[in-house]
């Protein structure tokens, strides 16, 4: 089964740019999708098809996807960035949709 | 606006059955795939299953092929997941999810519900 890989934890600094990885075997052939989720909260799509953000999203976050890498960025970070934020990909050969393993933002 | 709302969660021993709801409204139910992800206390997101806008297509992770089964109902505007056999390591918060037109991620969630699987 197609495995996402991402650090445990970030930390930064308000004010400053937080960047999430999400490491999988060819990953940038494939759309890669990101979800914030706050404690006792439901997640929320931040940014889908590698780089796209749905309406309501700050162009705070940004996204790219090449090689085994996908990078989520978030610029100028805040206090209210701090969460859990997960990477997610569709697998064409099992039709099974997987998510990473979760990283969690710290805000200094 | 799109509201999604999960029911049906509580304590249930193992080896027993349950049956999730989730309610769906503020959009057209029957043009849109659905999923169900869940979330072990302190864990990561799972996906456990999909079902396709027409019902042509069901899929299911691993971990609950063979035990679950998701289905909808279009009059009712709601989407279910009928578990079987359930085991301790199904206890989670379960959460429903709209799959968008484009099929690109998950686009709405609703705000799950607590399955818990003890004797």
């Amino acid at each position: 089964s197609y495995v996402l890989t991402q650090p445990p934890s970030v930390s930064v600094a308000p004010g400053q740019t937080a960047k999430i990885t999400c490491e999988g075997n060819n990953i940038g052939s494939k759309s890669v999708h990101w979800y914030q989720q706050k404690p006792g909260q439901a997640p929320v799509l931040v940014v889908y098809n590698n780089r796209d953000r749905p309406s309501g999203i700050p162009e705070r976050f940004s996204g790219s996807n090449s090689g085994n890498t996908a990078t989520l960025t978030i610029s100028r970070v805040e206090a209210g960035d701090e969460a859990d934020y997960y990477c997610q990909v569709w697998d064409s050969n099992t039709d099974h949709y997987v998510f990473g393993t979760g990283t969690k933002v710290t805000v200094l | 606006q799109v509201q999604l709302v999960e029911s049906g969660g509580g304590v249930v021993q193992p080896g027993r059955s349950l049956r999730l709801s989730c309610a769906a409204s503020g959009f057209t139910f029957s043009n849109y795939g659905m999923h169900w992800v869940r979330q072990a206390p302190g864990k990561g997101l799972e996906w456990v299953a999909i079902i396709w806008f027409d019902e042509s297509r069901k899929f299911y992770g691993d971990s609950v092929k063979g035990r679950f089964t998701i289905s909808r109902d279009k009059s009712k505007n709601t989407l279910y997941l009928q578990m079987n056999s359930l085991r301790a390591e199904d206890t989670a918060v379960y959460y429903c999810a709209r799959r968008p037109s484009s099929g690109a991620g998950f686009d709405y969630w609703g705000q799950g519900t607590l399955v818990t699987v003890s004797s």
